[in-house]
């Protein structure tokens, strides 16, 4: 059965350092999100893309986080620099196509980042 | 703005007993609603969509747009319903807005 894959599945860093977290979402799936997740919370979603294009970016912290799905397919998020705060689960989804009558996300493991 | 909220973070009941996890959520529009499962060491994964009425595991959830509620129900609670449990809206151009989650424990 086809998964959403993600990579790693943890680091730990040292604030002022620059991370990277890779996804590769299902084969065919057009929309890509990127979720963070702090500890006790739910899911807070931080850029979707459609296709290569970034459909909502309102609250991905622009001043040092930065997001691309060049070819349409898998994705990386990057952070630079990193911060204490930014301590949390980076959770992937990938969904068909984001439309109204059919949403339903698959999620990958998510990385659990830890900055020091 | 869309916000989801789940009352309680954490529920316990008895097998057998009846479960209710509520959701009451705010948003504008006519809204998607969706119930999301995590299992101990799974993926986060659907559990069910306002949109489909179907019943799955025998979990229902109905839509109360008067009082803007997504409550989960089940009837009988079983052991291996105990994870956690998320409430998601979702709007137009699917942006997802999720609830903090309520951790269901199904004790013997």
């Amino acid at each position: 059965e086809a998964e959403v894959a993600q990579s790693p599945r943890y680091k730990i860093t040292e604030k002022s350092q620059a991370v990277a977290f890779w996804c590769d979402p299902i084969s065919g799936h057009a929309t890509l999100y990127w979720y963070r997740q702090i500890l006790g919370q739910g899911p807070e979603l931080l850029v979707q893309f459609q296709d290569e294009s970034v459909v909502d970016d309102s609250q991905l912290p622009k001043d040092r986080f930065s997001a691309e799905r060049l070819k349409g397919v898998d994705s990386t998020l990057k952070i630079q620099p990193a911060e204490l705060g930014d301590s949390a689960m980076y959770l992937c989804a990938s969904s068909l196509v984001a439309t109204r009558s059919y949403n339903e996300q698959f999620f990958g493991p998510g990385t659990r980042l830890t900055v020091l | 703005a869309q916000r989801v909220t789940q009352p309680e973070k954490l529920l316990s009941v008895f097998k057998g007993a009846p479960v209710e996890l509520k959701c009451n959520y705010s948003y504008s529009g006519s809204p998607e609603l969706f119930w999301y499962v995590q299992y101990s060491r799974q993926r986060l994964q659907l559990l069910l969509r306002h949109i489909s009425r179907e019943s799955i595991k025998g979990f229902t959830a109905d839509l109360n747009k008067g009082e803007t509620s997504f409550h989960l129900k089940k009837p009988f609670a079983q052991e291996e319903d105990s994870a956690m449990y998320y409430c998601a809206l979702s709007a137009n151009a699917g942006k997802s807005t999720f609830g903090d989650g309520t951790t269901l424990t199904v004790k013997p």
